[in-house]
């Protein structure tokens, strides 16, 4: 069965600082992955997606890395603001219909 | 706007007294899934659905029932809610084969059984 892990549970930087996210998976055959945002008490918003055949994916500040071979993902935030602060989740998907398997979260910090 | 809508948002209800969350897409998505978060258990598949009538177990099936008549709503339901059934739920839909552009989820429904 598909494991995903966050380290660490918790993070907090000053604002301007580079936030580094990362999560691990423990088999290699995943469709896609997906980042996550959840503010407190909220639902999920979407960051990014990244196909099985790619490698990265940008969107504005956001970067997120893939290597399947590794069972490895990376999220990058450039220059974080207070307003970065919020929990991330990562999925694995673990079928072509969209199985998410989630890791538990990094809840991110950012002080002004 | 395309979105996944969840009532009610907020429920407190007793132990024993049936209860639906109701979950509507509104994007012609043919899989739709139900997962619950609980603090240190991140969130696990309850059930899912590939298209109407077509329905199956997720992660941790016991204690709800879903149903999917129709393409846009899959419903949530605890015949006989427990205290340990007190979680955050979560609807998504997504298209489905091959899930290219990822997975829509609902804004959450908190629900407290006493």
């Amino acid at each position: 069965k598909q494991e995903v892990t966050q380290i660490p549970a918790a993070l907090s930087v000053p604002e301007g600082e580079n936030l580094v996210l990362n999560c691990s998976f423990t088999d290699s055959a995943i469709y896609n992955l997906q980042w996550f945002r959840q503010d407190p008490g909220k639902g999920l918003t979407s960051l990014l997606l990244i196909q099985s055949s790619q490698r990265e994916q940008t969107s504005g500040r956001l970067n997120a890395s893939l290597d399947k071979s590794s069972g490895r993902s990376t999220l990058y935030i450039a220059a974080s603001q207070p307003g970065d602060s919020a929990t991330y989740l990562c999925a694995a998907a673990t079928d072509s219909w969209g199985k998410l398997q989630f890791g538990a979260g990094t809840q991110v910090v950012v002080t002004p | 706007e395309a979105q996944v809508t969840q009532n009610p948002r907020y429920l407190i209800t007793v132990t024993g007294k049936k209860l639906t969350v109701t979950c509507s897409q509104n994007m012609n998505h043919e899989y739709m899934s139900w997962y619950r978060q609980d603090p240190g258990l991140g969130l696990r598949q309850i059930y899912y659905s590939m298209n109407v009538e077509v329905t199956d177990k997720g992660d941790v099936p016991e204690g709800y029932k879903v149903s999917r008549k129709e393409k846009r709503n899959f419903p949530l339901i605890l015949e006989s809610p427990s205290p340990n059934q007190t979680s955050l739920y979560f609807c998504a839909s997504s298209l489905g084969t091959g899930n290219i552009l990822g997975q829509y989820f609902g804004p959450g429904t908190r629900l407290t059984v006493t």
